[in-house]
């Protein structure tokens, strides 16, 4: 069956530190992946998207990589902050077919420290 | 620019009382308009999502309904709620099916 892992144990660094994400996925092919921000008792907040034909994607302190080989995304942020706290989900976007539904991973919790 | 609107933020509800959740987009037209749910500590499970002009289609088996009474307005509904409902509900749309998604506020739903 299909399934979109991100590592559910919080992510605990220090200011100023790069945070790295992982999002793995199995019997799955998608055409893209996003990524999104979730502050408690909010909704998801946009991010980034990379094709599957993109290797990387920036926006700011934000790199994302995308190896569909490996089945696998790495989230970035560089030079972190304690306002990046906040949990980061991983979706996937089915590239068979034309709805635009979103598969979600459960999401991985970041906790910088000043 | 585009906006959407959810409501109520939150709702407390006996079980076997009807739901009714609304959300409407402003700022674009023909939206693709989808409802998700968190259950506590899970991930986003997609309920509805567009499959044409007016059609929608449920992802899983469930006592909700979706409808569409307007273009940018869309309603979440429920003839009887169960104490499994409860949960975080939240409507998003797309302006093409292959981008980004933008989520509306959410309503936490809570069955009693």
């Amino acid at each position: 069956s299909q399934k979109i892992e991100q590592n559910s144990e919080a992510l605990n660094i220090q200011e100023g530190k790069t945070a790295t994400l992982t999002c793995n996925y199995t019997n799955y092919s998608p055409a893209y992946l996003q990524w999104y921000r979730q502050d408690p008792g909010r909704g998801p907040v946009f991010l980034l998207l990379i094709r599957e034909n993109e290797k990387e994607k920036r926006k700011e302190r934000l790199k994302v990589t995308f190896d569909t080989t490996l089945k696998q995304s790495l989230f970035h942020i560089t030079a972190s902050q304690p306002a990046d706290s906040a949990t980061y989900l991983c979706a996937l976007q089915d590239g068979s077919g034309n709805t635009g539904k979103l598969i979600f991973g459960q999401g991985t919790t970041l906790q910088v420290k000043p | 620019s585009q906006t959407i609107h959810q409501w109520p933020a939150t709702l407390v509800q006996p079980v076997g009382s009807p739901l009714s959740l609304e959300c409407t987009v402003e700022g674009t037209s023909n939206p693709n308009l989808y409802w998700y749910r968190q259950a506590a500590g899970r991930g986003l499970q997609l309920l509805f999502y567009p499959v044409g002009i007016g059609q929608i289609s449920s992802e899983v088996p469930q006592n909700l309904s979706a409808s569409r009474p307007q273009d940018r307005q869309f309603i979440l509904s429920s003839k009887k709620l169960l104490l499994s409902d409860s949960g975080f509900y939240l409507c998003a749309w797309s302006v093409q099916r292959r981008e980004e998604t933008l989520f509306g506020s959410g309503t936490r739903l809570t069955v009693v």
